[in-house]
């Protein structure tokens, strides 16, 4: 089985500063890494996906996360976010073999403020 | 293209009662799958059908069910609704060569009173 811990539930920022949002994982299998993100009263976005090859992942509106497998993490990152970059994110793992269902972690609010 | 297109976006019903939510996914997409969210306890997996054919369940009582018709729509059913079925119900729809490139719905908000 695996598990996904999101570190912080809730992180305030203000708008063009950096953020980071962590993400942990537990899994007896190698995994599938993910983050997506839903806006409000809106259904899930993939941002980006690690598979395999280089551990920098890059994904859409400019954010990137890191795959560390020794720490077993997958942090997100944006060098500078927008008002807009406001919604909950969601880091999940599948297992390499077998089914590919997700799991998710409980999510982080990313609040940017003026 | 069109995406994946659930129905309806909200529902009220009847504490007891039993409820049918719809999902058609992408054009192309045979895999579709099923996750309940909720504030308490998350995103959870449903349950997953390929090909008219459940390929995989999550951990929830039989009161939920599913299934998936020839032209990939699936649609699922709880029975016996209960205060904690109030849930987002988001339905995922995927190519079986990119298994991982899950395309979402936009869910269906379902209150039980």
């Amino acid at each position: 089985a695996q598990s996904v811990t999101q570190l912080d539930s809730q992180v305030p920022v203000f708008e063009e500063a950096p953020v980071e949002l962590r993400c942990n994982y537990s899994s007896s299998v190698s995994v599938y890494l993910f983050w997506y993100v839903q806006y409000p009263n809106q259904g899930l976005q993939l941002l980006l996906k690690y598979l395999s090859g280089s551990t920098l992942v890059k994904g859409i509106n400019g954010f990137e996360a890191e795959f560390n497998k020794s720490q077993t993490s997958f942090h997100l990152r944006k060098p500078s976010v927008h008002i807009s970059d406001t919604a909950e994110y969601f880091c999940a793992v599948t297992p390499v073999s077998g089914y590919s269902t997700l799991t998710f972690g409980k999510g982080t609010m990313l609040l940017v403020s003026p | 293209k069109a995406g994946v297109t659930q129905t309806p976006r909200y529902l009220i019903k009847t504490r007891g009662q039993q409820v049918t939510l719809s999902c058609s996914p992408i054009s192309g997409h045979r895999s579709v799958s099923w996750y309940q969210q909720t504030p308490g306890q998350g995103l959870q997996f449903l349950f997953e059908y390929f090909s008219e054919t459940q390929r995989n369940k999550g951990n929830f009582p039989g009161r939920f069910s599913g299934r998936q018709f020839s032209n990939s729509r699936s649609e699922m059913n709880v029975s016996t609704l209960e205060l904690g079925d109030s849930a987002l119900y988001l339905c995922a729809s995927s190519l079986e060569q990119d298994r991982y490139g899950y395309t979402f719905g936009s869910g269906t908000r379902l209150t039980v009173v």
